[in-house]
């Protein structure tokens, strides 16, 4: 049973547009969320985090955004820039973790963004 | 990505054979985790190590699975008797401090198994 959930495996904007990404978890214990963007044959490069006591984050044209009850995050990018498109993952993580389990990230599938100049 | 180097990029083996995936991170770094991508899924958790010690492998899938870091440095990912099921790329990440506790993941490695 996944435990972090991207819905939408696909979404296509247009160039100067608002993407809007979104991720739902089911295991309220995650209290830490990534965004991961990921380009074909590279590894996947942080792009911006949320701890759980907070329901925004913002850094530059990204913004994250927390729904603790609903149990559900959402990464905003405006304007949506062509270099933009790539697959973007939603990743949590237990802080602390459990004994030996130091760190571990549980990911989604991936959506993969398009954004079309 | 910067700070972790991962060979080969591409591996090919014919099932059943064995094959060992390097990952060399900048120095310095006390974790290290790998990672399994299938396709088309997210990566998924292997194993995790702080220094020389393998603190957390309970992602590992079989027992054909190992992994080691003797010098705490250079990490190795060895698959013994490859099957199909174990065509994926395989993901090396270390901690990076001070960045919303992101990870810093290499390139990877892709393993086809024919």
């Amino acid at each position: 049973d996944q435990q972090v959930k991207q819905n939408s495996p696909s979404l296509s904007v247009q160039e100067g547009r608002i993407s809007i990404l979104n991720c739902d978890y089911t295991n309220s214990m995650f209290d830490y969320f990534l965004w991961y963007k990921k380009y074909p044959a590279e590894g996947p490069t942080f792009l911006i985090s949320i701890s759980s006591i907070k329901d925004k984050n913002e850094d530059g044209r990204f913004t994250v955004f927390l729904n603790k009850s609903a149990k559900h995050l959402s990464l905003h990018i405006v304007p949506s820039q062509p270099g933009d498109s790539a697959v973007y993952f939603c990743a949590a993580r237990f802080t602390p973790p459990p004994v030996g389990s130091q760190g571990n990230l549980i990911f989604g599938k991936g959506t993969k963004l398009s954004v079309k100049p | 990505g910067a700070g972790v180097s991962q060979s080969p990029r591409y591996k090919v083996a014919k099932r059943g054979q064995d094959v060992a995936l390097r990952c060399d991170p900048i120095s310095g770094h006390v974790s290290l985790f790998w990672y399994q991508q299938a396709l088309g899924q997210g990566p998924e958790f292997l194993t995790y190590f702080q220094n020389e010690a393998q603190l957390d492998k309970s992602g590992l899938p079989s027992d054909r699975f190992f992994a080691e870091r003797p010098e705490g440095s250079v990490s190795t990912l060895k698959i013994q008797r490859t099957q199909q099921e174990d065509s994926a790329v395989y993901l090396c990440a270390i901690k990076v401090l001070g960045r919303g506790r992101g990870y810093t993941f290499g390139s990877g490695t892709r393993l086809t198994v024919v």
